[in-house]
């Protein structure tokens, strides 16, 4: 099974919404509307910020929102903040398996 | 509140099995409709999901890893373990447990280092 693509980094400045998208294909991403959304600070385990494409959990900011299109998925983060700087990874359900994306590092300028 | 831990040896011979383990609190292992996994992150590297054990006892696993991978659940311990033969330095990691709901995984482990060296 092959990882979901997603940019290798992206950079914002405080205040500022920026968007994380996870490529997959017509057999995971697409197929299903099991996309989550993890959050990764280093050297800490992963932390759930987005379920089912859209569903946040009670405990995670609103400034956090999920959406898909097609074999896309994509996580925005608005009024970016400097504890935002972190690694995020998307990941799929497909089938009896799940796939991860190859994870994203976001800076805070 | 759902606690995992993970246990295990941190040092593993290649060639050898990797055996780790997954203590549950807050909650019972065999109860709902839930899922249970297993996930690793080589050093510097990104995510990789393992296999994953359905409440019922039913398993999946990464087409990857299949053929040397064992998921397996001690309900009577609440706990469950991960077995991962032959291994060699590219299994070294760090694993980490987890409870799924929706097919997220909402409950992780702290995670635990498995170097492969001789």
């Amino acid at each position: 099974q092959s990882a979901l693509t997603q940019p290798a980094s992206l950079s914002g400045s405080p205040g500022q919404s920026i968007t994380i998208s996870c490529t997959g294909t017509s057999s995971d991403v697409e197929r299903y509307d099991l996309v989550s959304w993890y959050q990764q600070h280093p050297g800490k385990a992963p932390k759930l910020l987005i379920s089912e494409v859209t569903k946040r959990p009670s405990e995670i900011s609103s400034r956090f929102s999920g959406s898909k299109s097609g074999n896309t998925a994509s996580l925005t983060i608005s009024g970016l903040r400097s504890e935002d700087e972190a690694d995020y990874y998307c990941s799929s359900y497909a089938n009896r398996r799940w796939v991860f994306g190859t994870g994203t590092k976001v800076t805070v300028l | 509140q759902l606690q995992l831990q993970e246990s295990g040896p941190g040092l593993v011979r290649p060639s050898e099995t990797l055996s780790l383990t997954c203590s549950v609190s807050g909650g019972s292992i065999s109860s709902g409709n839930y899922y249970w996994g297993w996930i690793r992150q080589p050093p510097g590297k990104g995510l990789e999901w393992i296999g994953s054990l359905y409440y019922s006892g039913s398993t999946y696993y990464n087409p990857a890893l299949k053929s040397r991978v064992t998921i397996s659940v001690d309900t009577s311990k609440n706990q469950f373990s991960l077995k991962l033969t032959s291994v060699t330095a590219a299994d070294t990691a760090i694993y980490y447990c987890a409870h799924t709901l929706a097919a997220a995984f909402d409950y992780w482990g702290q995670g635990t280092l498995v170097t492969v060296s001789s």
